[in-house]
């Protein structure tokens, strides 16, 4: 167990649809990292916060956002969901901002029907 | 713009051998740091090591080791005495590690290497 959680563990919706993943990073960790793992893509890295503020963006669709809040958890919103959406969605957290050491959440798995 | 590649698409090792899994990266932060994660058929991903490119001594975790050759750009994984267990994708990944450029905090991965271990 890393000490990342994740929920929910699994989700299925429809096209057209929104949706909220939620993560709480370790004790202690001020960074927070967002990661797509879809067949064709690989894994992504989607966002990175720290301690509440947006630090880097990746390959992060605009119809995707994400913010830390003040207790530190992580919030990722899917909107206008695609079949191509469907995907596992991580959350990883570090004590630093330079990443070292990102540990992972057990990761949401995203169905769009 | 950083690089990783994993040229191994698959691997058979027999239990208790050793197993070397490559990586070679690309990049031009003087400071980044290199990772490897394995990723068990239930989908998550556990950390396993880190190297730091400025560390002058390989990184060891138990059973895991890192043969890092900066000049070559590899950082190969070895795994020591295979375990049932031990089945499951593996995944390189690097960090830059300049606040400077955009490759900094975030994680890039190679393609994973799949592993199986038969008795």
């Amino acid at each position: 167990d890393s000490g990342v959680t994740q929920t929910p563990k699994h989700l299925i919706t429809a096209t057209g649809q929104r949706v909220t993943l939620r993560c709480s990073p370790r004790s202690g960790d001020l960074s927070v990292y967002w990661y797509q793992q879809s067949l064709d893509q690989g894994l992504q890295f989607l966002i990175q916060y720290y301690n509440g503020e947006e630090r880097a963006k990746g390959n992060i669709l605009e119809r995707f956002s994400a913010q830390q809040f003040p207790d530190l958890h992580s919030e990722l919103n899917l909107s206008s969901l695609e079949l191509g959406d469907s995907a596992l969605y991580f959350c990883a957290s570090s004590v630093s901002p330079t990443g070292d050491e990102q540990f992972f959440g057990p990761g949401t798995r995203l169905t769009v029907l | 713009a950083q690089k990783i590649t994993q040229t191994q698409p698959g691997m058979f090792v027999q239990e208790k051998e050793a197993v070397t899994l490559d990586c070679t990266y690309d990049t031009s932060d003087q400071s980044y740091g290199l990772f490897w994660y394995k990723q068990p058929s239930s989908g998550e991903m556990i950390f396993l090591i880190y190297q730091g490119s400025y560390d002058e001594q390989n990184a060891t975790e138990g059973r895991y080791s890192l043969n890092f050759q900066k000049a070559r750009k590899s950082a190969n994984l070895v795994i020591s005495a295979s375990q049932l267990g031990d089945s499951a994708m593996y995944f390189c990944a690097m960090r830059g590690g300049d606040m400077t450029t955009d490759s900094w905090g975030k994680l890039q991965f190679g393609a994973g290497t799949q592993v199986v271990v038969t008795p």
